[in-house]
């Protein structure tokens, strides 16, 4: 059971260079997340999806694109990197995403492996 | 906007010593409370709280959710050196799609 799979685990990049980073689920997870930790932040949300087919901005989306491609996966693009977007990228998954349903024992999050971004 | 913030940043402790971790939020229309252990790499989770369920303990780990001062308290007992970790709370509020508020971690190091 891979639970959430992330690639790449390491990339660097120069400034101005792009790239995908990629996310699948085999949960059948509604929801999909990225975020990124910097130290003494604690995590903080780049982009989510709450569906297939719908994305929204979180906390931090500036310089970032998404696409939920299908029910299990949902990548993040940097167009542009920037020395700012080094960071440590976490894609994770919950199963619930609908406005109204009652907090219940799989409203937590399952995260991946992360991605150790470095943009010199 | 939904808000998290967690004390102490970090802590040192020996072996067998009981630590307590706190989290206070603001957030519209709570939900649930999640604490996760996050060692190298992904954070794991550990306990969700909520209205209907404002304490959990596992083993060593215990957590209580007080709604009226909108915080938690996370406690380790009998600490080990396995319990050295980022310890994220985040709460999930019911405006928003599942989407949780992390605050910014307590870095517990427990020393043999």
């Amino acid at each position: 059971n891979a639970g959430v799979t992330q690639t790449p685990k390491f990339q660097v990049l120069k400034t101005g260079q792009s790239m995908t980073l990629q996310c699948a689920q085999d949960m059948n997870h509604n929801s999909m997340y990225w975020y990124r930790q910097d130290p003494g932040m604690g995590l903080r949300l780049i982009y989510y999806s709450a569906s297939e087919g719908t994305t929204d901005k979180g906390e931090v989306p500036n310089g970032y694109n998404v696409s939920r491609l299908n029910k299990r996966e949902f990548s993040l693009r940097l167009e542009s990197a920037a020395p700012s977007q080094t960071s440590v990228y976490f894609c994770a998954s919950s199963p619930r995403g609908g406005r109204g349903q009652k907090a219940s024992g799989s409203d937590w999050c399952t995260f991946g492996s992360g991605t150790r971004l470095t943009v010199v | 906007e939904d808000k998290v913030v967690q004390s102490p940043l970090s802590l040192v402790v020996h072996e067998g010593d009981t630590v307590t971790l706190n989290c206070s939020y603001e957030v519209t229309n709570f939900r649930s409370l999640l604490w996760y252990k996050q060692e190298k790499k992904a954070p794991t989770f550990l306990f969700m709280l909520t209205s209907s369920g404002i304490e959990k303990k596992s083993g060593r780990l215990s957590s209580i959710l007080d709604k009226k001062e909108l915080s938690s308290i996370l406690n380790i007992t009998a600490t080990q050196t396995g319990d050295s970790a980022i310890y994220l709370c985040a709460v999930k509020g019911g405006t928003s799609y599942g989407k949780l508020t992390f605050g910014q971690g307590t870095i517990l190091t427990v020393h043999p």
